[in-house]
C-alpha cells in the first residue's frame, strides 16, 4: 500500500509570494492534517481535514489555508509568504478524525523563503 | 507556550548502552502520549504510545514511561543501536481539537 505522498518536497520561494502545497494520503484515509516543522518550535498543528470539512485549525494566521477534495487528498496554501515561514511542512493521513486515529506522516515539503 | 516540552535537543549515546529520552508536559488533561522517530528526509513515524492509566509501557527495546505527578514521560531504548539515530519527538493530543508536540530530541548512538 502506497503511503502519504507530498508534492513537491522541495520549494524555493520569495518574500510576498504564495505558494500551495499538495499531499496525497493513504488509499482509504480520510483524514488529512497538516504541520510546520522548525527547528526552535517543532511540530505544529496547522490543520486537519476530514471529509472535505476542515475540522480544527491550530493557532496560524489567516495566510494559511487548506482544502480537501473529494477523493481525500489535501492542499495547503500559504498567502504573503514571509521569511519565517521557511520551513518543513508536514501532511498525515488516518483512517478517521485525528483523535481516535494513529497518524501515518509523509516525507514533507521543505519550504525557503528568500 | 509549548504544552509539551523535550528540553534536552541532542544526546549522544554509546552503541549498547540506554537511551534515555524525556518529556514534560504541563496540561493535565492529557491522558494519552505518543513517541515519534523522525529520519532526515522522511516523515515521523508512530514508535510507541502510552495512556494515562498506565505508568509503562513496552515493546521490544522501547519502554515509555510516565510519571502524572511529575508530568514527565521519558523513553527508554536498550540497548541502542546505531540505526537508532535520529530525533524523537513526544506528542500529546487533546480531545479532536489539537495534537502537540515537543521540540524534539537528537539521538545520536555512537558504534
Amino acid at each position: 500500500k502506497a503511503g502519504v505522498t507530498q508534492t513537491p518536497r522541495y520549494l524555493i520561494k520569495t518574500r510576498g509570494q504564495q505558494v500551495t502545497l499538495s499531499c496525497s494520503p493513504i488509499s482509504g484515509h480520510r483524514s488529512v492534517s497538516w504541520y510546520q516543522q522548525t527547528p526552535g518550535q517543532g511540530l505544529q498543528f496547522l490543520f486537519e481535514y476530514f471529509s472535505e470539512t476542515q475540522r480544527n485549525k491550530g493557532n496560524f494566521p489567516g495566510r494559511f489555508s487548506g482544502r480537501q477534495f473529494s477523493n481525500s487528498r489535501s492542499e495547503m496554501n500559504v498567502s504573503t509568504l514571509e521569511l519565517g515561514d521557511s520551513a518543513l511542512y508536514l501532511c498525515a493521513s488516518s483512517l478517521g478524525l485525528l483523535a481516535d486515529n494513529e497518524q501515518f506522516f509523509g516525507p514533507g515539503t521543505r519550504l525557503t523563503v528568500l | 507556550d509549548q504544552q509539551v516540552k523535550q528540553n534536552s535537543p541532542s544526546l549522544s549515546v554509546q552503541e549498547g548502552r540506554i537511551s534515555i529520552l524525556n518529556c514534560d508536559y504541563t496540561n493535565s488533561m492529557f491522558d494519552y502520549f505518543l513517541w515519534y522517530k523522525k529520519y532526515p528526509a522522511e516523515g515521523p513515524t508512530f514508535l510507541i504510545s502510552i495512556s494515562s492509566i498506565k505508568d509503562k509501557n513496552e515493546d521490544g527495546r522501547f519502554t515509555v514511561f510516565l510519571n502524572k505527578s511529575a508530568k514527565h514521560l521519558s523513553l527508554h531504548i536498550v540497548p541502542s543501536q546505531p540505526g537508532d539515530s535520529a530525533v524523537y519527538f513526544c506528542a500529546a493530543p487533546l480531545g479532536a481539537n489539537n495534537l502537540f508536540f515537543g521540540t524534539g530530541t537528537r539521538l545520536t548512538v555512537i558504534p
